[in-house]
């Protein structure tokens, strides 16, 4: 079962604009991780943030954490053609594993 | 390169058949992790196993199996094929447990014809 869940499913934008893509999740977690997947490939590990952070940066991401509303925002500024890929996040771990939503499929515009 | 290793990239095969898929972890890692990725499911988690052990367990099916071996290395095992299970099958490892981030292999990619 798909423990978070991204939203939108798809997202289309020019390159330089901004994307936000949100995720939610069902149980509480220790972290929250963020993954890229190029097509057909492997995922590839964004960002993690962890239940006590509220905001994390890392280059042009910026992931927020708000554990009341079971939920993450993943931003990615001044987009470029080459972020044109699937995100997912990822939570939970533990004795359930750590469960992948389906994912959020960006592509950016030349 | 993420370093996870898995082979075959490729596999066709028939209903009713039996396949066996490799991992091997990155350097270090002692959790392997297998994920199911298709079209209309996501991308499953399957099983993990730590230092040789089962550590964790997901949506496999009984017709599936693995196991992690002394060096590390793991193998999923898949039975009585069916068309439905044509999928990419993704190997992951971590350094220990899974609130850690994942390193994922390019994956195989198994036709059932």
């Amino acid at each position: 079962s798909q423990q978070g869940e991204e939203d939108p499913q798809a997202l289309s934008i020019q390159e330089g604009e901004n994307a936000t893509m949100n995720c939610s999740y069902k149980t509480s977690i220790n972290n929250l991780q963020w993954y890229r997947q190029n097509s057909g490939r492997g995922l590839v590990h964004l960002i993690l943030i962890r239940s006590n952070e509220r905001e994390k940066h890392s280059g042009r991401l910026r992931v927020t954490l708000d554990t009341s509303k079971k939920s993450s925002s993943l931003l990615i500024t001044a987009s470029r053609a080459a972020d044109t890929a699937s995100y997912f996040c990822a939570s939970g771990g533990g004795a359930d594993g750590l469960t992948f939503g389906k994912g959020t499929h960006l592509i950016i515009q030349p | 390169d993420s370093g996870v290793t898995q082979t075959p990239k490729h596999l066709i095969t028939a209903t009713g058949q039996r396949v066996t898929l490799r991992c091997s972890p990155r350097s270090g890692d002692l959790s392997v992790y297998w994920y199911q990725q298709s079209l209309d499911q996501g991308l499953q988690f399957l099983i993990q196993y730590y230092n040789g052990e089962e550590r964790a367990k997901g949506n496999i099916l009984e017709r599936f199996s693995a196991q992690q071996f002394p060096d590390l290395h793991s193998e999923l095992n898949l039975s009585s094929l069916e068309l439905g299970d044509s999928a990419l099958y993704f190997c992951a490892s971590s350094l220990a447990g899974s609130r850690e981030k994942l390193f994922f292999g390019s994956g195989t990619q198994l036709s059932v014809l």
